[in-house]
């Protein structure tokens, strides 16, 4: 069956580090995307891309970087991970405008 | 710019009780409006959908009418289950996933 993963599915660094979380998807989707999940703010968006070599800044992209080299994977990184970056991030790809499927989350902690 | 508005709850109902979780939304457009579903631990599930004016989304015997008159979705259903806790969040698509925006979730929790 087709699929959408992360990894780690936690994963606890410290300030200043660099952290890049993986997202690997089996759809053949074009669009894909990461977003952080926090307290009193739903899912904001982070970064999301239409295609291989194409990415986009979301609604909260300071401090984060994605990089789409095949349909499959985009994977998100933290330059240099912060403790307001402590958060739940999911990954999501669909077909088009209307429709997501989301990852199982990883859960990050920055000390 | 385009934003979604839902009581944030806690709520907590007995089993075989109404539900509604109310959602109101401001957008440019015509945005296809959702309700996704959160359980615990888990990744966010669309429950259904609804992509025009007047359209009725209904998945698991939940509802929700796209009222544009009162930009609104409300989430309804008539008698809950323990099953049926979760987070559940309202959300709109205007223009693929640039402007895909979510409310803040409601927590509901069903008592047997």
């Amino acid at each position: 069956d087709a699929e959408i993963t992360q990894s780690p599915r936690h994963k606890i660094t410290e300030t200043g580090r660099q952290v890049t979380l993986a997202c690997h998807q089996t759809w053949n989707h074009n669009n894909m995307f990461w977003y952080r999940q926090d307290l009193g703010h739903g899912l904001r968006l982070i970064h999301y891309s239409y295609g291989v070599h194409d990415t986009n800044k979301g609604e909260v992209s300071d401090g984060y970087s994605v990089s789409r080299s095949n349909t499959e994977d985009l994977p998100l990184t933290l330059e240099s991970a912060a403790s307001s970056q402590t958060s739940v991030y999911f990954c999501a790809s669909g077909p088009g405008p209307d429709e997501q499927f989301f990852g199982p989350g990883t859960r990050l902690t920055v000390l | 710019g385009n934003s979604v508005t839902q009581m944030e709850g806690p709520v907590t109902l007995s089993e075989e009780a109404f539900l509604t979780i109310n959602c109101t939304y401001t957008a440019t457009g015509y945005p296809s409006l959702f309700w996704y579903v959160q359980y615990p631990g888990e990744g966010l599930q669309l429950l259904l959908k609804a992509t025009k004016a007047d359209d009725k989304g209904s998945n698991k015997g939940f509802e929700a009418t796209y009222r544009k008159e009162t930009t609104s979705f409300h989430l309804e259903k008539g008698s809950v289950q323990v099953s049926d806790s979760a987070v559940y969040f309202c959300a709109l698509s205007s223009n693929y996933g640039q402007n895909f925006v979510f409310g803040p979730g409601t927590r509901l929790s069903v008592l047997p």
